[in-house]
């Protein structure tokens, strides 16, 4: 299985409203990203989790709040967002640590489309 | 700190043709990875090559071929018969081979095959 699924495929939320965004792999990779994807730019990296273990946060704020309950799973909770994080949010996985290995590539899920109103 | 540049935003072919997507790097890194990436319209982001830094020889998968010159850090990708589902934004990526999960994406470029 090299799929990574994420749900739900599109998102519509008030500026008020709390809401999570779902990741799931099932490859036994244990690194697992957040990006977010505005439209004809490339994604940005916000999150990385490398054995559970955030490891990367790139200055994102903090209504953003990512959480991975295991090695398979990764959530994003959103709270009071603004109309500016309206984006196309993608999850990704990989294998990690230093070995190399086949690249380390990652792996894409097809995507939240968030719209905030 | 690493950066990738796509210095293409559009580009268009007509089908069965071959086209040439142009990428180069800084990096002062010795080991690293380079991928190239392909996202349709429906938006899942696919990979499509990857090339060690470390191997000579040219990564080839199918259609899909690459020109890796590292010591002009250049990193090109050639589709050979492009055809319809070849219509996508393709991303040039870098990775540290060591270390740092962060993947540096260029700007990418928007390909189009004409009927």
């Amino acid at each position: 299985d090299t799929e990574v699924t994420q749900t739900p495929k599109h998102l519509v939320m008030g500026m008020t409203n709390k809401k999570s965004l779902k990741c799931e792999q099932h490859m036994g990779h244990r690194a697992m990203y957040w990006y977010k994807q505005k439209a004809k730019k490339p994604p940005e990296l916000m999150f990385v989790y490398s054995y559970e273990k955030l490891s990367i946060n790139e200055s994102v704020p903090s209504r953003f709040s990512p959480e991975c309950p295991n090695s398979s799973l990764l959530n994003l909770h959103l709270h009071a967002l603004q109309p500016e994080d309206s984006a196309l949010y993608l999850c990704a996985s990989s294998q990690a640590g230093t070995s190399g290995g086949p690249g380390n590539e990652q792996f894409f899920g097809p995507g939240t489309r968030l719209t905030v109103l | 700190a690493q950066t990738v540049t796509q210095s293409q935003p559009e580009m268009s072919v007509q089908e069965a043709e071959t086209v040439t997507l142009s990428c180069t790097y800084d990096t002062s890194e010795s080991n690293y990875y380079l991928f190239w990436y392909k996202q349709p319209p429906s938006r899942q982001m696919i990979l499509v090559i990857r090339q060690e830094a470390y191997k000579q020889q040219n990564a080839t998968e199918n259609r899909f071929s690459v020109n890796f010159q590292k010591a002009a850090k250049s990193f090109s990708l050639k589709i050979s018969d492009s055809q319809l589902g070849d219509t996508a934004m393709y991303f040039c990526a870098f990775l540290p081979n060591f270390g740092n999960e962060k993947l540096t994406f260029g700007t990418g470029t928007r390909l189009t095959i004409i009927p």
